[in-house]
């Protein structure tokens, strides 16, 4: 099973909102990250966070992280027609990999 | 410019035959992962490489092969043994050490069945 399980599994906002998904994993970790995937493309990383941190932005990107609920957030503000795409949690529960949830896939309405 | 390339972007394969996909880094990167993703899904790991001339079976490595001769280069051989090969597939450097860091992606290849 996977160890990252994104919620929900799709989302569409209208631009200008905001939009939050939410990972979940089973086992302990060392650090989340969150990545993008425009259709077709390859993943970019967005964000990495470590389990000793509980909060950290990067620009319209916030994310969390409470390890004690095995949970994570991404929140995009402000949304933007450009940030339709899929995005994943990974974490890295077993050494020296990266195990991937089944994805959030967001659409921004204009 | 420094990345990940992947070539070719598609590439069909016919019944039995076997077919090689490339991956070259220019990241100085010791750690390389070729991950398969299927539609509407998140990633599996196939295989991944620490270092040359050593590599590691991921969560779904039958039916596929790898080699790393060299530190850019980690290209995946899809056999004839896999029945069902059609999907995308990503390949990943990262710099190698203890907990994993930020991985570096290519623009895939998507492979099609004749």
């Amino acid at each position: 099973s996977q160890q990252g399980e994104e919620d929900p599994q799709a989302l569409s906002i209208q631009e200008g909102e905001n939009a939050t998904m939410n990972c979940s994993y089973k086992t302990s970790i060392n650090n989340l990250q969150w990545y993008r995937q425009n259709s077709g493309r390859g993943l970019v990383h967005l964000i990495l966070i470590r389990s000793n941190e509980r909060e950290k932005h990067s620009g319209r990107l916030r994310v969390t992280l409470d390890t004690s609920k095995k949970s994570s957030s991404l929140l995009i503000t402000a949304s933007r027609a450009a940030d339709t795409a899929s995005y994943f949690c990974a974490t890295d529960a077993k050494a020296q990999k990266l195990v991937f949830g089944q994805g959030t896939r967001l659409t921004i309405n204009p | 410019d420094g990345g990940i390339t992947q070539s070719p972007k598609y590439l069909f394969r016919k019944e039995g035959q076997n077919v090689t996909l490339s991956c070259e880094q220019n990241l100085n990167h010791d750690a390389m992962y070729w991950y398969r993703q299927d539609p509407g899904q998140g990633l599996r790991l196939i295989y991944y490489s620490q270092i040359v001339n050593d590599f590691q079976k991921g969560d779904i490595a039958e039916g596929y092969s790898v080699s790393r001769e060299k530190k850019e280069s980690f290209p995946l051989t899809v056999t004839s043994a896999q029945k069902n090969p059609t999907a995308f597939y990503l390949c990943a450097s990262t710099t190698s050490g203890g907990a994993i860091e930020t991985q570096y992606f290519g623009p895939g290849t998507r492979l099609l069945v004749l």
